[in-house]
């Protein structure tokens, strides 16, 4: 799992609740993501993050927010507006080398389950 | 959006064996990453290979790379039940961009 870590690790949220995932990491990378994974599936970008203060939606940010005042946190709202957020959502970070894509390191992971 | 597609889905061989999986993937990449997750885990990354290379290794770990048809394979070797998990690609695209597939999920029998 790297120097990414993730809490709680088991979550559970009521109907209409806003509930904040937290990842934190020690490599010094500059970027940061969130992805959801659904079970049997990949994994889906929700938002991403390339320096502090600065953050970009993925391909599935309804129903979710975050931040990123400080280089080695990223933390996950997941909001009332989401759905269906039940699901295993994981942090990961990296850093481009040369102006590209390089190694992505993860965390654990957090289980959300809504009540 | 899903640009990596694995293949198989699934497969179950015997330990010992050794294991195949491909992956096929859309547009141009910079690179394409192999990860291994086991049950309710986080991945964990196994290999990275780039763009201009064609063949990696890592200890029982093969990857090939074939730009020209957009696929890569990941070869395990001589498998052992430890290796049981699901194995996602991921192609790097851009600076910041990584796109998964949906994984094979590996069984190796004892």
């Amino acid at each position: 799992d790297g120097g990414i870590t993730q809490s709680p690790k088991y979550l559970f949220r009521k109907e209409g609740q806003n509930v904040t995932l937290s990842c934190e990491q020690n490599l010094n990378h500059d970027a940061m993501y969130w992805y959801r994974q659904d079970p049997g599936q990949g994994l889906r970008l929700i938002y991403y993050s390339q320096i502090v203060n600065d953050f970009q939606k993925g391909d599935i940010a309804e129903g979710y927010s975050v931040s990123r005042e400080k280089k080695e946190s990223f933390p996950l709202t997941v909001t009332s507006a989401q759905k269906n957020p039940t699901a295993f959502y994981l942090c990961a970070s990296s850093t481009p080398l040369a102006g590209y894509t390089d190694t992505q390191y993860f965390g654990p992971g957090t289980r959300l389950t809504v009540l | 959006s899903q640009q990596g597609e694995e293949d198989p889905q699934a497969l179950s061989i015997q330990e010992g064996e050794n294991a195949t999986m491909n992956c096929s993937y859309k547009t141009s990449i910079n690179n394409l990453q192999w990860y291994r997750q086991n049950s309710g885990r986080g991945l964990v990354h196994l290999i990275l290979i780039r763009s201009n290379e064609r063949e990696k290794h890592s200890g029982r770990l093969r990857v090939t790379l074939d730009t020209s048809k957009k696929s890569s394979s990941l070869l395990i070797t001589a498998s052992r039940a430890a290796d049981t998990a699901s194995y996602f690609c991921a192609t790097g695209v851009g600076t910041y961009k990584y796109i998964f597939g949906t994984g094979t999920r590996l069984k190796v029998l004892a």
